[in-house]
C-alpha cells in the first residue's frame, strides 16, 4: 500500500518557523497529482489547511504556507502559536490505488 | 451549511458485518465523489474507499478490498459502507468526507464528519 512519508514529530518555540516534509513517489506526487494538508486537533476530525499544493481556504491564517516539487511537498508554519499544537497530514492521489493516500502524520509541539 | 454526518458504528464480533451511513446536506450531493477514511486508535489516517458522483466507479484500499463495499443513494443524499468479514484490525473511527470533484481525481476531502466508531472484538 502506497504511503506518503512525514517526520513523526517537529517542535519549535512560540514565534518560530517549523516545516513539515511529505515525501511521495512516481505514482502519486511524482505523477503530477496535487498535495493537500490537514490539521487534526485532539479528539476532532481533520481540518483542511491547504488545498491544491499552496492554497489556503478562507479562515486559515497566512502563517500557514505550502509548496510542492516533484515527489515531495512541505508545509511551513510561521510565527508558531500554542494553538498550532496538533497532528498534520498530507494527502495526495495515487494512480496505482485509484484513490487517496495520506502521509504518516507529524505531531507539532510548541515548546 | 455543508456537512456530513456518519452513523452506524458499534461493537461487533470478528467475522460479522456492519453497515455505516453518511448523510450529506448543504450541497448538491449528486455532483461530488465521496470517500470513507478511517483512523485506528492513536494511529494515522487511512483512506478506505471512494465512490464517484454517479456511483459507477468505486475503488478500495488493499486492506479492505473484497470485504467492504461502498455505495450511494443520490435520492437520499447518503453514502454507505458495507463492511463484511470484519477483523480486529478494522477497529477505528470511520470518517466520511466529500471530494472536491466528481470522480476520485486530484480533489481534496472537505468537509469531514465527526466519525463513527467501529470496534471489532469478541
Amino acid at each position: 500500500q502506497s504511503v506518503l512519508t512525514q517526520p513523526p514529530s517537529v517542535s519549535g518555540a512560540p514565534g518560530q518557523r517549523v516545516t513539515i516534509s511529505c515525501t511521495g513517489s512516481r505514482s502519486n506526487m511524482g505523477a503530477g497529482f496535487d498535495v493537500h494538508w490537514y490539521q487534526q486537533l485532539p479528539g476532532t476530525p481533520p481540518k483542511l489547511l491547504i488545498y491544491g499544493n499552496n492554497n489556503r481556504p478562507s479562515g486559515v491564517p497566512d502563517r500557514f504556507s505550502a509548496s510542492k516539487a516533484a515527489t515531495s511537498a512541505s508545509l511551513a508554519i510561521n510565527g508558531l502559536q500554542p494553538d498550532d499544537e496538533a497532528d498534520y497530514y498530507c494527502l495526495s492521489h495515487d494512480y496505482s490505488l485509484s484513490g487517496g493516500v495520506f502521509g504518516t502524520g507529524t505531531k507539532v509541539t510548541v515548546l | 451549511q455543508v456537512q456530513v454526518v456518519e452513523s452506524g458504528g458499534g461493537v461487533v464480533q470478528p467475522g460479522r458485518s456492519l453497515r455505516l451511513s453518511c448523510a450529506a446536506s448543504g450541497f448538491r450531493f449528486s455532483v461530488y465523489a465521496m470517500h470513507w477514511v478511517r483512523q485506528a486508535p492513536g494511529k494515522g489516517l487511512e483512506w478506505v474507499a471512494v465512490i464517484s458522483n454517479d456511483g459507477t466507479n468505486k475503488y478500495y484500499a488493499d486492506s479492505v478490498k473484497g470485504r467492504f463495499t461502498i455505495s450511494r443513494d443520490n435520492s437520499k443524499n447518503t453514502v454507505f459502507l458495507q463492511m463484511n468479514s470484519l477483523r480486529p484490525e478494522d477497529t477505528a473511527l470511520y470518517y466520511c468526507a466529500k471530494d472536491s470533484g466528481a470522480v476520485a481525481g486530484t480533489g481534496w476531502f472537505d468537509p469531514w464528519g465527526q466519525g463513527t466508531l467501529v470496534t471489532v472484538s469478541s
